[in-house]
């Protein structure tokens, strides 16, 4: 069964542009949520989709935003780059709404100048 | 809002000892995850603990919840090489419309010495 998988894995982009980046989750998994990794800010929660909806999101300005298709593949964009954008963003995904094992992709790393 | 302590932050271990990583919430844990990770890399799964003195292992790790659900515990059995690496809890602290909003602790660091 293969595992999350997260493209581009790696992305440099100048300030000022967006960005999309691209999740599919494991096969059968309909929960779909994005972190911001940093060294100073360590894991964030940024939104979580299932069924196409946004079910949770975290403090992030708006500029950050994401989508969920009918086939639970998820995409999210950041617009208007900034320095700080630069990170490690990592999707999860879990079978449904209940608690329940969560597994990583391998991130998208976003290097901002 | 839920914060997740963990301590150390840093261990270096000779290999072949055991070792303990702590993690402990402000509040009542609902689902308690722990993460490996790799610089740079994504995260992988270790195990999940929901009840109340739950204890889960896997290979020579094993994690165990406290009873009041509020401490977690990763115990390394005989350290490996291959045990090097960041480990991370992370807590659902509820579920909000079906949705798991995770928040982590700040990591711990383990490198074992040869």
């Amino acid at each position: 069964k293969a595992g999350v998988t997260q493209t581009p894995r790696y992305l440099i982009k100048t300030r000022g542009q967006q960005v999309t980046l691209s999740c599919s989750p494991i096969s059968g998994h309909r929960s779909v949520s994005w972190y911001q990794q940093t060294p100073g800010q360590g894991l964030q929660f940024l939104f979580e989709y299932f069924s196409e909806t946004q079910r949770n999101k975290g403090n992030f300005p708006g500029r950050f935003s994401g989508r969920q298709f009918s086939n639970s593949r998820s995409e999210m964009n950041v617009s208007t780059l900034e320095l700080g954008d630069s990170a490690l963003y990592l999707c999860a995904s879990r079978p449904g709404t209940s608690v329940a094992e969560a597994f990583f992709g391998q991130g998208t790393r976003l290097t901002v100048v | 809002s839920q914060e997740l302590e963990q301590s150390p932050q840093s261990l270096i271990v000779q290999e072949g000892k055991n070792l303990t990583i702590n993690c402990t919430s402000s509040k009542t844990l609902y689902g308690l995850y722990w993460y490996k990770q790799k610089y740079g890399e994504g995260l992988i799964f270790l195990m999940m603990l929901q009840k109340g003195g739950e204890e889960k292992s896997h290979e020579k790790i094993t994690a165990k919840l406290d009873e009041k659900k509020q401490q977690s515990s990763l115990h390394i059995t005989a350290s490996q090489p291959s045990h090097a690496g960041i480990y991370l809890c992370g807590a659902a602290p509820a579920l909000i419309q079906g949705a798991q909003k995770l928040v982590f602790g700040q990591g711990t660091r383990l490198t074992i010495n040869p």
